[in-house]
């Protein structure tokens, strides 16, 4: 099936430095979602795009939806204690026939030392 | 308030044994989705629907089975032919169609098998 290669797979970084994470795909997608994960809890929805070159922001994360549409990144500006999680990728692919179906990245998990 | 709820969130089993997972949304959502997670590792799609008594197989099917009697209902049963249950399972949902949608999770189910 489709696949989803998000990258770094972890990162351990200093509390106030810059993250950056990306995803790509064989596939054009049509949609880029980027979720967080708490341990142990759902994965919850950060920045959705919907346009290839949509650059959208939502506090100090900033996403963009690649011009070709085959790929995303996600930036962290400044980061804090509280980004510790892991961030996942998700994209729906265009004009597939399984158009309710979601593919999901590895994952990058986050730790922010203090 | 608006949202989907899955239940239990820790569940113990003895080998052998089917147990089903319950998944309630009240978004008005068409599609719902059943994920699995294992430790360190992103999520593989197991079933989804896109419509009430319609659903496929996603990427890991085997040895569970679903039933989407209602639109609000997606409820998930690990069968005793699967090898390895144990594992986070999360539910979610969206609206369906090709169209910009966006996927809200549970909170999860964390299935052990004993």
């Amino acid at each position: 099936g489709q696949q989803l290669n998000q990258s770094p797979q972890s990162m351990f970084i200093q509390e106030g430095e810059d993250v950056s994470m990306n995803c790509t795909s064989s596939s054009i997608f049509n949609t880029w979602l980027w979720y967080k994960q708490d341990p142990g809890e759902g994965p919850v929805l950060l920045i959705a795009l919907y346009k290839a070159g949509e650059l959208t922001s939502n506090g100090r994360l900033t996403a963009q939806f690649g011009i070709t549409r085959k790929d995303s990144f996600l930036n962290i500006s400044a980061s804090i204690p509280s980004d510790v999680g892991i961030y996942f990728c998700a994209g729906r692919v265009r004009g597939s026939s399984n158009t309710g179906k979601l593919i999901f990245g590895q994952g990058t998990t986050l730790q922010v030392k203090p | 308030d608006g949202g989907i709820t899955q239940s239990p969130k820790y569940l113990f089993r003895k080998e052998g044994q089917n147990v089903t997972l319950s998944c309630e949304q009240n978004l008005n959502h068409d599609a719902m989705y059943w994920y699995r997670q294992d430790p360190g590792q992103g999520l593989r799609l197991i079933y989804y629907s896109q419509i009430v008594n319609d659903f496929q197989k996603g990427d890991i099917a085997e040895g569970y089975s679903v039933s989407r009697e209602k639109k609000e209902s997606f409820p998930l049963t690990v069968t005793s032919a699967q090898k390895n249950p144990t594992a986070f399972y999360l539910c979610a949902s969206s609206f369906a169609g090709n169209a910009n949608t966006e996927a809200f999770f549970g909170q999860g189910t964390r299935l052990t098998v004993v």
